[in-house]
């Protein structure tokens, strides 16, 4: 499996500002996943980030809010932009092995916006 | 569209008794479905995975999973639980077949107490 860190762990951030969170993984993977978990739910898929091509967001998350960058195949970032305390989630980067399909998590950025 | 059901927000058991943790899936297509395991302020582990073959598949820590088609079901199971089994347990789901979108829905997750 695929060993994946993420920063910040952890940050607490003022309303109005924005954090990018950094994805870094230890071989090079042409899929990069983006979700979020908000607190006591399950995961919810805010885009999906291939390297050479524009992020493909889901219904409900735009790229003005939520910015991704994908420079090479091991490193991915992603923007929370203009924050609310409803941006309060973890932030959690997976990878996909294309040869087994299975994907793998980071272990995530807790985020909290006061 | 695809979707994933976890029909009980939490399951208790007594340690040494079997697990079980249900999950249904709606999906148009044959899909392919995972099971994930989430410690406390940790993130998402991989226990194991339904792709095709084989109905039964054994995943890690002991944990195994049956695939129904017939019943749309991925039902986790671990015969003899451990109290270090408490944790939250997710089902997911993903249809990349005439797609290539491996993107995963996820149920809403199962909290498992195991009491010693």
């Amino acid at each position: 499996s695929a060993v994946i860190s993420q920063k910040p762990s952890r940050d607490i951030c003022q309303r109005g500002t924005s954090l990018t969170i950094q994805c870094q993984v230890d071989s090079q993977v042409t899929m990069m996943f983006w979700y979020r978990q908000q607190p006591g739910q399950s995961l919810t898929l805010i885009a999906t980030a291939n390297q050479g091509s524009e992020a493909t967001y889901e219904s409900g998350f735009v790229i003005d809010k939520f910015p991704i960058s994908r420079p090479n195949l091991t490193f991915s970032t992603l923007t929370v932009s203009n924050m609310s305390p409803e941006d309060s989630s973890i932030y959690l980067c997976s990878v996909l092995s294309d040869s087994i399909y299975e994907q793998y998590f980071g272990p995530g950025t807790r985020l909290t916006v006061t | 569209a695809q979707s994933v059901a976890q029909p009980e927000d939490q399951v208790n058991v007594a340690e040494g008794n079997p697990l079980t943790v249900k999950c249904t899936y709606s999906v148009s297509g044959n899909p392919y479905l995972f099971w994930y395991v989430q410690y406390p302020n940790r993130g998402l582990q991989f226990l194991l995975k339904y792709i095709t073959g084989d109905n039964l598949v054994k995943g890690s820590y002991g944990f195994e999973a049956e695939f129904n088609k017939s019943q749309t079901s991925f039902h986790l199971k671990k015969p003899s639980a451990l109290v270090s089994d408490s944790a939250l347990y997710f089902c997911a789901v993903s249809l990349p077949e005439g797609s290539n979108d491996y993107k995963l829905s996820f149920g809403a997750g199962t909290t498992v107490t195991v009491r010693a």
